[in-house]
């Protein structure tokens, strides 16, 4: 079955650095992957749609400067949250579409868990 | 844009059925999803409806009324492993990337 593979599980980091997360599809290709973000005991809310070699498509109210999204190839995107702040601390998890699953089906991620200092 | 509404939470006993209501808004409609959460970890699919009526899969079925822009998830023969938040999802026609949008979450405390 489709499988998602997220890096790294958590992270804690200092503010004003910045933190890459990697997301992986490891048995099949992707060409579109959805990164989201979810509050404790809150909703999935989408951040962007990321676009294999092209740019990604971010949603209403998300600072693209903020929140790089890359996807390079097929199988990876990485989110890289900017000069973090402890307000971005939260939940971070990617999904994708794959044959095996169908296109009524998304695969997500475990999910990166950001805490900023 | 789309919106979604279900209940926060839900308890219910072990060995019982529940039924967790989605209702939505939306400008393109596409098909109705429903994914399980355990704290701390990922989502998972548990149904989809593209048509209206019933699609069950083993203790879970779900349904869906387009007219009504209206569905239910339901859960039998309820085991405490159930106990997670359930949310339902749209996808939206007239997006090319069928991105989903999901609603807030129902928390259901399965108890013994």
């Amino acid at each position: 079955g489709a499988v998602v593979s997220q890096h790294p599980s958590w992270v804690i980091c200092k503010s004003g650095t910045s933190v890459k997360i990697e997301c992986r599809s490891l048995d099949f290709q992707a060409t579109t992957m959805f990164w989201y973000r979810q509050f404790p005991k809150q909703s999935l809310m989408l951040m962007a749609t990321s676009n294999e070699g092209s740019k990604a498509t971010y949603e209403q109210g998300v600072e693209k400067d903020k929140f790089l999204i890359n996807h390079a190839s097929l199988t990876l995107s990485t989110l890289t949250v900017t000069s973090a702040h402890p307000e971005d601390s939260s939940f971070y998890i990617c999904s994708a579409r794959s044959l095996f699953s169908g296109a009524n089906v998304l695969t997500f991620g475990a999910g990166s868990r950001l805490t900023v200092l | 844009g789309q919106s979604l509404e279900q209940p926060s939470e839900v308890t219910a006993v072990e060995g019982a059925i529940v039924q967790i209501n989605c209702t939505y808004q939306t400008s393109g409609f596409y098909g109705l999803s429903w994914y399980q959460q355990h704290d701390g970890g990922a989502p998972t699919f548990l149904s989809y409806n593209g048509l209206d009526g019933l699609e069950e899969t083993g203790r879970f079925s779900s349904f869906l009324s387009r007219s009504d822009s209206y569905g239910y998830l339901l859960l039998q023969e309820l085991q405490m492993k159930d106990s997670a938040s359930y949310f339902c999802a749209v996808r939206d026609r007239r997006d090319s990337s069928y991105k989903l949008i999901f609603g807030s979450g129902t928390r259901l405390l399965v108890r013994p």
